[in-house]
């Protein structure tokens, strides 16, 4: 039983690359949820999705974009990277009350 | 939107010594969750608090659910070294899907 995995846990992008952030739980949840972490910031949702089927922008989701493939994964998608994008990304789920966290990936856009 | 406050930001402390900090909000919220942050690695739930007034152990952590339903606090007794990192408070926005809403983190360093 992993939890949330997330890959890759560390990554630099050009200015205007993209890329896509992998996660996958294995938990049978259906809940799931991009956040991004900034000093100072704590923790802010990016987009959420409730169920398989279904995605929500969350409060910073500009120039974001998710995918719900199926009930295990939920990816995040960077069309065009800026380096504003620079953050620790951590992708969770929850069933209940509590969310589970991945180990997060460290972006750099340069 | 909805903020959660947390106090203090950063704390350096002795080992040995006890730890209180705390999480408002404007807001009344019917679940509270702390979580602890270790240095690169994603939070991990503490304790959960489900009812106003609640008071919950975990070890050497306590937390309490506010009466109000407006604040938390988490207290850690006789700090050690391995109790560094960030500690988060967490509250469920409702509306049917679970969007949570987390605080700033306070930053704990403790000095042997």
């Amino acid at each position: 039983n992993a939890g949330v995995t997330q890959t890759p846990k560390f990554q630099v992008l050009k200015t205007g690359q993209s890329m896509t952030l992998q996660c996958a739980q294995d938990m049978n949840h259906n809940s799931m949820y991009w956040y991004r972490q900034d000093p100072g910031m704590g923790l802010r949702l990016i987009y959420y999705s409730a169920s398989e089927g279904t995605t929500d922008k969350g409060e910073v989701p500009n120039g974001y974009n998710v995918s719900r493939l199926n009930k295990r994964e939920f990816s995040l998608r960077l069309e065009s990277a800026a380096p504003s994008q620079t953050s620790v990304y951590f992708c969770a789920s929850s069933e209940a009350i509590v969310v589970d966290f991945g180990q997060g990936t460290r972006l750099t856009v340069v | 939107g909805q903020q959660l406050n947390q106090s203090p930001q950063s704390m350096f402390i002795q080992e040995g010594e006890d730890v209180s900090m705390n999480c408002t909000s404007s807001s009344i919220f019917n679940t509270w969750l702390w979580y602890k942050q270790d240095p690169g690695e994603g939070p991990v739930l503490l304790i959960a608090l489900y009812k106003a007034g609640e008071l919950t152990s975990n070890g050497r952590l306590t937390a309490q659910f506010g009466i109000t339903r407006k604040d938390s606090f988490l207290n850690i007794s006789a700090s050690i070294p391995s109790d560094v990192g960030i500690y988060f408070c967490a509250c469920v926005s409702g509306g049917g899907t679970y969007k949570y809403i987390f605080g700033t983190g306070t930053r704990l360093k403790v000095l042997a």
